[in-house]
């Protein structure tokens, strides 16, 4: 059973560096296929594709961040990480983690953690 | 960009009647190499992340129960609940995985009238 953790900071000020981690078990974030993503929700309304990184190191932004975030990954732990920068009250919100086994076609979210509430203020 | 739009926002619907929850896209999301739709479904219960329900439009991840099922193509897809039991109340999201950026609807609150 594929599992994810994730961990950070609860509260971040404005105009500072988001740095979240998520930790997965039951797979290995270099297994072939996978592709690992990180989402958000702010609070009490939809979901946002934010990017992932895949097995190889691969990575995908979504274009609305611009050049504000980075997904890295390390393998020996068996994690991936999100930085975002420049942050804004408007990037509060729950940030999950997910993992697409491509089983189902690349863009599947098969795995969810159960998400972590980041609140950017003073 | 793919915009996807649900209707209604919100729908209540009485213990073992059917609920019919809409989705569209601003673009297709069928790939003609495999004639698949790239659409997916999730069920979102408070304080919980969402769970898939549903992938290629129509295919019921393993364990969802078969009172679940989707159906559409191209732009314009449904997703469906036979007989609304008290546990299905929920947030359900479609969301396409054609192209990135992968792009959810807004959500459809479902509760029991």
């Amino acid at each position: 059973q594929v599992q994810l953790q994730e961990s950070g900071p609860g509260l971040v000020q404005p105009s500072q560096t988001l740095s979240l981690t998520c930790t997965v078990s039951g797979a290995s974030i270099s297994s072939g296929g996978y592709h690992w993503s990180w989402i958000r929700q702010h609070p009490g309304k939809g979901l946002e594709w934010i990017g992932y990184i895949d097995y190889s190191g691969a990575t995908n932004y979504n274009p609305s961040f611009k050049s504000r975030i980075s997904i890295s990954g390390d393998t020996s732990k068996n994690r991936f990480s999100l930085r975002l920068n420049s942050l804004t009250a408007a990037d509060t919100a729950v940030y999950y983690c997910a993992g697409d086994p491509d089983t189902s076609g690349i863009g599947t979210f098969d795995y969810w953690g159960q998400g972590i509430l980041v609140t950017v203020s003073s | 960009d793919i915009v996807m739009t649900q209707s209604p926002d919100s729908l209540a619907v009485s213990l073992g009647e059917r609920a019919t929850i809409n989705c569209k896209s601003s673009h297709s999301v069928l790939f003609s190499s495999n004639n698949k739709n790239y659409l997916t479904w999730y069920q979102q219960k408070p304080g919980q992340p969402p769970k898939l329900l549903i992938y290629w439009a129509s295919t019921r991840e393993s364990g969802v129960p078969d009172r679940f099922s989707g159906s559409g193509s191209g732009t314009d897809f449904t997703l469906t609940i036979s007989s609304l039991q008290a546990e299905d109340v929920a947030v359900y999201y479609c969301q396409q995985y054609y192209s990135t950026p992968y792009a959810f609807g807004q959500g459809t609150k479902l509760e029991i009238k």
